[in-house]
């Protein structure tokens, strides 16, 4: 079945920096990619996603790109905010495997003022 | 409108009892997931609904786990003689469209203790 990977898994940041997490993935039939926003206590929250047909999705601050050779994708948050803290999951499904998404560990984003 | 809402919202159980999770879905979202979050990890995938027939229940651990839709629409996950490696966060989502093009929106989680 499909296997993603995360990095970092913490992560901090000057306010008003950028922030970069990278994830790869195993099945190379995936084909959607999504990205979630999990404050404490709270549910997972979609913030983009893509698509393999592809390669970049913008979203204001927030893109996501995409390199189905090397099956690896992330997540780019520009002039990043207080209200950015929080862990990030990417995930991927379509592939030979399970229905439902597959998770990375997650990134704990922390950014300091 | 509403989102996907879950019920309890927290359960705390002694080792051995049967509970039930129960997860309304977002009205007119016939796709119907539930995952499991363990404190630290990503949520992971347990069973996925089309309708009212689970289309992949690959990710459920073993025979003490089963999940209903009898109607399409609110979906019950059923745990029978559960043991403290069940506690976790049970998280559902729902999407417009089956899988994987179906954007998937969770609802608040479920978190079960057993003790």
């Amino acid at each position: 079945g499909e296997n993603v990977e995360q990095h970092p898994s913490t992560l901090s940041v000057q306010e008003g920096d950028s922030a970069v997490i990278k994830c790869t993935y195993s099945d190379s039939a995936s084909n959607y990619f999504p990205w979630y926003k999990q404050e404490l206590g709270k549910r997972p929250q979609l913030i983009i996603d893509i698509r393999s047909n592809v390669g970049e999705k913008k979203d204001q601050r927030i893109a996501v790109t995409l390199n189905k050779t090397a099956k690896h994708f992330s997540l780019h948050i520009t002039e990043t905010q207080p209200e950015d803290s929080a862990v990030y999951f990417c995930a991927a499904s379509g592939g030979g495997g399970a229905d439902g998404l597959t998770f990375g560990k997650g990134t704990h984003l922390i950014i300091q003022p | 409108g509403a989102g996907v809402s879950q019920t309890p919202s927290n359960k705390v159980t002694e080792k051995g009892k049967y509970v039930e999770l129960r997860c309304d879905p977002i009205s007119g979202h016939t796709a119907l997931y539930w995952y499991r979050q363990s404190l630290g990890q990503g949520p992971e995938f347990l069973i996925y609904f089309q309708g009212t027939g689970a289309a992949d229940d690959s990710g459920l651990p073993n025979d003490r786990f089963f999940a209903v839709r009898p109607e399409g629409s609110v979906s019950t996950l059923k745990i029978q003689r559960t043991e403290r490696g069940d506690s976790a966060v049970y998280l559902c989502a729902s999407s417009l469209s089956p899988p994987p093009a179906g954007e998937q929106y969770f609802g608040p989680g479920t978190r079960l203790t057993v003790t």
